[in-house]
């Protein structure tokens, strides 16, 4: 049962345009929600997070959108940079209920063509 | 400053072996936590610790434990190993139990390969 769904294992986009990162989730308790970026051989890193009162939230080149009726968020990259390339995962978690335990959606690599 | 280190860094064990992989975490942090990393999947939460006490057990066997050490290292041990241990073990540090899972900090894991 996958609460935390990343529906594309890739995508590939054109240095100097947006990335725009999908995830969807479908237990309602969740409230905060955070998307890291993995290198091969590295662990990953906290990259941008938002909480379930917001909808928005921009950290220089990355902003994640939240859509809680329809259980969705996306991060956008603009613009996309080699240094991009990577593996994002979108996780969750329903705080105190799951003592911060994170969910996390399977990943998706990112490709920036220079 | 060190980051989150991670010890051996790959593995191959033998089925039905004992494996102990070891964490150090950042300086100053005190909470430790351990993921399971399937190939094509995203990590899956194993256990949590904050001072020497577990906070959180994620649905793994009880062929999984850990511990933290005085000085908040942190061991995960698994017994009994079946070909499915066969994973990226990864190990997040946090400062408090304020934030055990948020902006975790995370060593490089160990590749653990059964056969």
């Amino acid at each position: 049962d996958q609460q935390v769904k990343q529906n594309s294992p890739s995508l590939s986009v054109q240095e100097g345009r947006i990335s725009i990162l999908n995830c969807d989730y479908t237990n309602s308790m969740f409230d905060y929600f955070l998307w890291y970026k993995k290198y091969p051989a590295e662990g990953p890193t906290f990259l941008i997070s938002i909480s379930s009162i917001k909808d928005k939230n921009e950290d220089g080149r990355f902003t994640v959108f939240l859509n809680k009726s329809a259980k969705h968020l996306s991060l956008h990259i603009v613009p996309s940079q080699p240094g991009d390339s990577a593996v994002y995962f979108c996780a969750a978690s329903d705080g105190l209920d799951s003592n911060y335990q994170l969910i996390w959606g399977a990943g998706t690599k990112l490709i920036i063509k220079p | 400053d060190a980051g989150v280190t991670q010890s051996p860094t790959h593995l191959i064990k033998t089925r039905g072996q004992h494996v102990t992989l070891r964490c150090s975490p950042i300086s100053g942090h005190k909470s430790v936590s351990w993921y399971q990393q399937v190939l094509g999947q995203g990590p899956q939460f194993i256990f949590q610790y904050y001072e020497k006490e577990e906070r959180g057990r994620g649905n793994f066997p009880d062929r999984f434990s850990a511990r933290q050490f005085p000085n908040y290292s942190s061991e995960l041990n698994v017994n009994a190993l079946l070909l499915g241990d066969s994973a990226l073990y990864l190990c997040a540090s946090s400062l408090d139990d304020r934030d055990l899972n948020t902006e975790a900090f995370f060593g490089q894991g160990t590749r653990l390969t059964v056969v």
